[in-house]
């Protein structure tokens, strides 16, 4: 079985300071990793993942993450955020073995952006 | 490309009556759609997985008489909420994988905003 756990609820920052969201995984198989956004009464888009390969990932609107495969973590970062980041952040997992695996998401971090 | 859409985007209805949620992929072909539910502040929890052609997979705890899965083609799933109560009030989000989509991403629709009365 696969966990996520997201230590941030809430992540305020002043407008183009940079922003680390932190995520850490758990999980006794390999796994793909996911960033997913969602907009105020909105559905998840997709940020970025991970699947193989290079580490770092970078996605759209400037966002990138790195797998840290020993520390367990795929943090999301960017270097200079903008009002219209404000949006709720979700990390996820799911079970590389599988060609359709469920996806298993962590409780979520809102980030707040102030002028 | 992996466009998922959802009808409706919101739903008002009495207690006691049954709700359908459609979940369509646009531009590929679904061979397994998630369903999930998100209460107010929190995140998504997976309901049931369902594969094109065969019956869905519940999570533990969603009741499957209460909560009608069909998949019945590639590109179509339904969710009925039957006899539906206030505490069924929630936004549901279903999700599509499939073929040509690589390393089992999973493309979300805009969801389905339910309110009963």
């Amino acid at each position: 079985a696969q966990s996520v756990t997201q230590l941030d609820s809430q992540v305020p920052v002043f407008e183009e300071a940079p922003v680390e969201l932190r995520c850490n995984y758990s999980s006794s198989v390999s796994v793909y990793l996911f960033w997913y956004v969602q907009y105020p009464n909105q559905g998840l888009q997709l940020l970025l993942k991970y699947l193989s390969g290079s580490t770092l990932v970078k996605g759209i609107n400037g966002f990138e993450a790195e797998f840290n495969k020993s520390q367990t973590s795929f943090h999301l970062r960017k270097p200079s955020v903008h009002i219209s980041d404000t949006a709720e952040y979700f990390c996820a997992v799911s079970d590389r073995r599988a060609s359709a695996s469920k996806i298993i998401f962590g409780s979520g971090t809102r980030l707040s952006i102030r002028p | 490309g992996a466009v998922v859409s959802q009808h409706p985007s919101w739903v008002i209805c009495k207690s006691g009556t049954s709700v359908k949620i459609e979940c369509r992929s646009l531009d590929f072909q679904a061979t397994t759609m998630f369903w999930y539910r998100q209460f107010p502040k929190q995140s998504l929890m997976l309901m049931a997985t369902s594969n094109e052609g065969s019956k869905a997979t519940y999570e533990q705890g969603v009741e499957k008489d209460k909560f009608l899965i069909n998949h019945a083609s590639l590109t179509l799933s339904t969710l009925t909420v039957t006899s539906a109560h206030p505490e069924d009030s929630s936004f549901y989000i279903c999700s599509a994988s499939g073929l040509g989509l690589a390393g089992s991403t999973q493309y979300f629709g805009p969801g389905t905003r339910l309110l009963v009365l």
